[in-house]
């Protein structure tokens, strides 16, 4: 049974990167056809897409967010990860990792974590 | 940009019928997905591809999806139904995705 897991600092101050870290097992991140995504979730909000990353490193990204993202992956470690550079008190969320395909849409997520912009 | 519509509630008394909509406009040439997220929880997909049920969920819960709107349907809701749900599908080129605002089914 595949299993992601989000890891990252729990509190980022304005104008900084926001680091995550989707860790994935029981699975490889580099086979199946899969789109490796991030979601956010704002408080008391709900779902917004961030973007996808393909299992060949190609990524797709939010068109409101695609300036301040980069998604990147590492096969080694079957790992993916989300930057989001100049944050606001606006990206405090929940952000979810979360692999799907269109056969398959989102049916593994990861837990979520939370994360807070705030000096 | 491209958008799915939701109605922000619905409310049903147990044992009766949920409908739950969804509007966009590739509906037609692409599939909707369902999602439960109950609080503190991450969501769970419930119905993908219009129609089809993943395994472990209950067979009350079916979908359709007619023209440019797609239907969530909970038939003989329980209390334990009482969750958020979001429609998701991809834009006419399937590369964005995109949720919908999601609905509050409230168990009366």
């Amino acid at each position: 049974q595949v299993h992601l897991q989000e890891s990252g600092p729990g509190l980022v101050e304005p104008s900084q990167t926001l680091s995550l870290t989707c860790t994935v097992s029981g699975g490889s991140i580099s086979s199946g056809g899969y789109y490796w995504n991030w979601v956010r979730q704002r408080p008391g909000k709900g779902l917004e897409w961030i973007g996808y990353i393909f299992e060949t490193g190609s990524t797709y990204y939010n068109p409101s967010l695609k300036s301040r993202i980069i998604m990147s992956l590492d096969t080694s470690k079957n790992q993916f990860f989300l930057r989001l550079s100049s944050v606001s008190a606006a990206d405090t969320a929940i952000y979810f990792c979360a692999r799907d395909r269109e056969d398959t849409a989102y049916n593994h997520w990861g837990q979520g974590t939370l994360v807070t912009v705030s000096s | 940009s491209y958008e799915l519509t939701q109605p922000p509630s619905v409310s049903v008394s147990p044992g009766q019928t949920a409908r739950i909509t969804c509007s966009g406009n590739t509906l037609p040439k692409q599939y909707a997905n369902w999602y439960q997220q109950k609080p503190d929880q991450a969501p769970l997909l419930v119905i993908y591809k219009d129609t089809e049920r993943p395994s472990g969920i209950p067979e009350r819960f079916s979908g359709s999806s007619s023209g440019t709107t797609a239907t969530l349907t909970i038939s003989g809701v329980q209390a334990e139904d009482e969750s958020d749900y979001y429609c998701q599908s991809s834009d006419s080129t399937d590369t964005f995705r995109v949720f919908g605002g999601g609905t509050k089914l409230t168990v009366l």
